[in-house]
């Protein structure tokens, strides 16, 4: 069974300031992990993702996560958020099975 | 490519009604899904489906019914709405699972059951 805990339920910040948002999850075999992306009133876009290869993936829109199999984590980053980055992210991790195991999702709110 | 699309994106039901809701997705995908939002609990998996023809359940199943009767669409039923149903329920596709499991979403359905 695999499950995936995101430790900060909302996350306030200020335009152009850094973010970043902890994801950590359990599984006993290798596992897939994902962020999503929901703004407000819309269904949910996959962010980035990470499969296999280099650890640290990119989204064309800023946003970087980096897997650390040693601290079963995938943390969220980015250096400089805009206003139109304000939204709820969710971490997510497949294994080998159909299913796709979501956090409770972290709100972030960008502040002028 | 429409992606994903659902149907219909809002409705207010009473409760002890029925209702069914559409998912079509024009991506060739096998597997789809189907979750239910609600604050604070991320998305929770209430049934899918790895082909036509099948379906199982997730982890929240009651009070659900679902058919896949052809690859492209997926239909949720609610057989006598509750209360506890009002929530924002999304479909998702993907083409596989493990490493092809990048679910694909619609844009979501708001329930309000009164």
């Amino acid at each position: 069974a695999q499950s995936v805990t995101q430790l900060d339920s909302q996350v306030p910040v200020f335009e152009e300031a850094p973010v970043e948002l902890r994801c950590n999850y359990s599984s006993s075999v290798s596992v897939y992990l994902f962020w999503y992306v929901q703004y407000p009133n819309q269904g949910l876009q996959l962010l980035l993702k990470y499969l296999s290869g280099s650890t640290l993936v990119e989204s064309i829109n800023g946003f970087e996560a980096e897997f650390n199999k040693s601290q079963t984590s995938f943390h969220l980053r980015k250096p400089s958020v805009h206003i139109s980055d304000t939204a709820e992210y969710f971490c997510a991790v497949s294994s080998n099975d159909y299913k796709l195991s979501f956090g409770a999702g972290t709100t972030v709110t960008v502040r002028a | 490519n429409a992606g994903v699309t659902q149907t219909p994106k809002f409705r207010v039901l009473k409760t002890g009604q029925s209702m069914t809701l559409l998912c079509a997705q024009d991506m060739n995908h096998e597997y789809m899904y189907w979750y239910r939002q609600d604050p604070g609990m991320g998305l929770r998996l209430i049934h899918y489906s790895v082909g036509e023809g099948t379906t199982a359940k997730g982890e929240v199943p009651d009070g659900y019914n679902v058919s896949r009767l052809k690859k492209q669409n997926f239909l949720l039923g609610l057989e006598s709405a509750a209360p506890s149903q009002t929530s924002v329920y999304f479909c998702a596709s993907s083409y596989g699972r493990g490493y092809y499991n990048e679910q694909f979403f619609g844009p979501g359905t708001r329930l309000t059951v009164l």
